[in-house]
């Protein structure tokens, strides 16, 4: 079964250092989705990619995060400086919506997360 | 701002009871999905309603579409020691884009 693929699966830091996640989506897979999970809540959507192009940022602390998915393949988050309150789960997700999927009722296919803590 | 409320935020529960759970929001939604998610992995997508008044059944949880599609529940029967995990509802927002609630982490005892 095609899986999503993330990596780190841990990475403690130091605030004031630089971290980056990486997400491997399902091969076809046009949109790809980076969010942010404090333990025991919901997810909270950081940025939306369509393709290589971002559909949606608006949750995304710009200061600090940035985001790209040059090919339109897999995608990169980055955190510089990471700050004590970045500590949690970082899910990245993917759906087939764009690739013909209809509006509504599509899966989103989540991996199995790149857990931060920063001391 | 579309935001998805669940209750409980926590239940606890031995094994063979029946639970139910909420997901309320004043949106409307065109539909709505539920999912499972295990420590430590990512969510597992369970089921998705997508007509006001929907019910749909997977094996022994038994999901509701309000008929507004505003709110949807979550009714477990005679739950299990796998059952445990934090489950969270989605409503669709629009641009291929699922806006998550708050999640409820349910715990049950053998």
């Amino acid at each position: 079964e095609a899986e999503v693929a993330q990596s780190p699966r841990y990475k403690i830091t130091e605030k004031s250092q630089a971290v980056a996640f990486w997400c491997d989506p399902i091969s076809g897979h046009a949109t790809l989705y980076w969010y942010r999970q404090i333990l025991g809540q919901g997810p909270e959507l950081l940025v939306q990619f369509q393709d290589e192009s971002v559909v949606d940022d608006s949750q995304l602390p710009k200061d600090r995060f940035s985001a790209e998915r040059l090919k339109g393949v897999d995608s990169t988050l980055k955190i510089q400086p990471a700050e004590l309150g970045d500590s949690a789960m970082y899910l990245c997700a993917s759906s087939l919506w764009g690739r013909g999927g209809s509006s509504g009722a599509n899966v989103l296919t989540f991996g199995a997360g790149s857990r931060l803590t920063v001391l | 701002t579309q935001l998805l409320e669940q209750s409980p935020q926590f239940l606890s529960i031995q094994e063979g009871e029946n639970l139910t759970v909420y997901c309320n929001s004043s949106s409307v939604f065109s539909s709505l999905q539920w999912y499972r998610q295990e420590p430590g992995e990512g969510p597992v997508l369970l089921v998705t309603v997508v007509t006001g008044g929907e019910v749909k059944k997977l094996k022994r949880l038994t999901f509701q579409f309000g008929d507004a599609r505003k709110d949807s529940s979550l009714h477990i029967t005679a739950a299990q020691p796998g059952d445990t995990g934090l489950y969270l509802c989605a409503g669709y927002s629009g641009t291929y884009k699922y806006i998550f609630g708050t999640g409820t982490r349910l715990k049950v005892l053998a």
